[in-house]
Formats: C-alpha cells, structure tokens, sequence
C-alpha cells in the first residue's frame, strides 16, 4: 500500500541550529512530493513542491527539500532554523500523474528555543 | 493571499444526530477535497470532487458521508449519524487543477467532537 513515513516526532532544538527532517515513501513510480507547515493555530500550508527536474528544490522561508529516487525519500532541510519556525512539518505525496490524492506522513513537531 | 475557509471552527455534535461542515474553497479553483486528522494519527485522504461528482474517495468515506456543492461557492461535508470514532479534524482543500503537480491549498479545519 502507499504510505509515507517521517522519522522524527519531535524535534528539539535552538536557534542558528540546522535542521533536517526524514521522509521517505513506500514505492516509486510517478510521484509528486509535498511538504506542507502548520504553525501554531494555522492552516497546513505549502512550504515546497517537487515534481520533476532538479532534485533540490527550494522552498519558501528558506527551507529546501532534496529528492533521492533511490532512497525514495524527499528530506527536508534548513541551515539555520529560527523561534518562528515552530510548527508541525508534513511531508505528503501524490502518486501518478493524474493523481488527486495525498498522502501524508505522520508529521514532525518542531520546537526551536529561542 | 486568498484562503479556503472552514466553519465551524469546533463542532460538538451528540451521537448518532447528523453534521455539516463547511468550505469556502478559492474562488477560480475547480477542484475540492476533505481530509481528517483523528487525534494523534496522520491526516487522511477522504474525497475529491469536481464538476459537482466524486472523482476519488477513500475507504473511509462509507455511505455515511456525502459531499455536496449546494452552490457557487460553498462545498460541505455531511456525516449522516455520526459515531464517536468520527471525531477528529476536518480539513478541507482545494486546487486549481488536478494531476500530480497541482497543489492543494488547505483550509483551518473544523474540530469536530461527538459525544
């Protein structure tokens, strides 16, 4: 069955400090992978997108997100995390070209102490 | 930045009575969906709907729920009786188009409580 798993429930760490966080996804094929944040009180909302060309991809807030096809993992990242990135990270995929429906992982708290 | 809105914010609903949830999808969007979260799992895949049919659904969406777009803007989620194990967080979300490459963006949610 299709499935996404994040590694990491909690992560704890301060400010400056780097930041990675584990996706990986059951099969390959055709996919179209998501990351999605949720801060505190807010709505899910997209932070990066990759489907297809170069595998790192950039997103918004200066996260990025690198997909290994043969690891089927979309990790992602940040150099230096600051308080205001506390929030809940999703990582999500589509199956397929035509595919409609996400699949998301189990989600990551972060905490960033200031 | 436009937004998919949800109303309620919290419903509490007793056993077996039915309830609505509500969305305001972006307004050039044709493409709508609802996912739930029960508490401590991972948001879950309950329907797609476009050109006012069902296109996907989950093994979730049993007969006791039904989607509608009643009219231009609105698009509700209906559970007929609703049982304890129906209490989670309803998202709604919606897209320009459909495929892989398109995002969804996603409402607030509506906390839904069945006592």
């Amino acid at each position: 069955a299709q499935s996404v798993s994040q590694h990491n429930h909690h992560v704890i760490l301060s400010e400056a400090a780097s930041l990675e966080l584990g996706c990986n996804y059951s099969y390959g094929g055709t996919v179209n992978l998501f990351w999605y944040v949720q801060y505190p009180g807010q709505h899910l909302q997209l932070l990066l997108k990759y489907f297809s060309g170069d595998p790192l991809v950039k997103g918004i807030k200066g996260f990025e997100a690198e997909f290994i096809k043969s690891k089927f993992s979309f990790n992602l990242r940040k150099p230096s995390v600051q308080w205001s990135d506390t929030a809940e990270y999703f990582c999500a995929v589509k199956w397929g070209a035509a595919g409609n429906k996400l699949t998301f992982g189990g989600g990551t708290r972060v905490l960033v102490k200031p | 930045e436009p937004e998919v809105t949800q109303t309620p914010s919290h419903q509490v609903t007793q056993m077996g009575q039915e309830v609505i949830l509500r969305c305001v999808p972006i307004s050039n969007h044709l493409y709508f969906y609802w996912y739930r979260q029960i508490l401590g799992q991972k948001v879950e895949f309950l329907v797609s709907f476009y050109n006012n049919e069902i296109s996907e659904k989950s093994e979730i969406f049993d007969d006791q729920f039904s989607v509608e777009r009643p009219d231009g803007s609105n698009f509700t989620l209906k559970i007929r009786s609703t049982k304890l194990e129906d209490s989670a967080m309803y998202f709604c979300a919606s897209s320009v188009g459909q495929g892989g490459n398109q995002p969804q963006h996603f409402g607030d949610g509506t906390r839904l409580s069945i006592l």
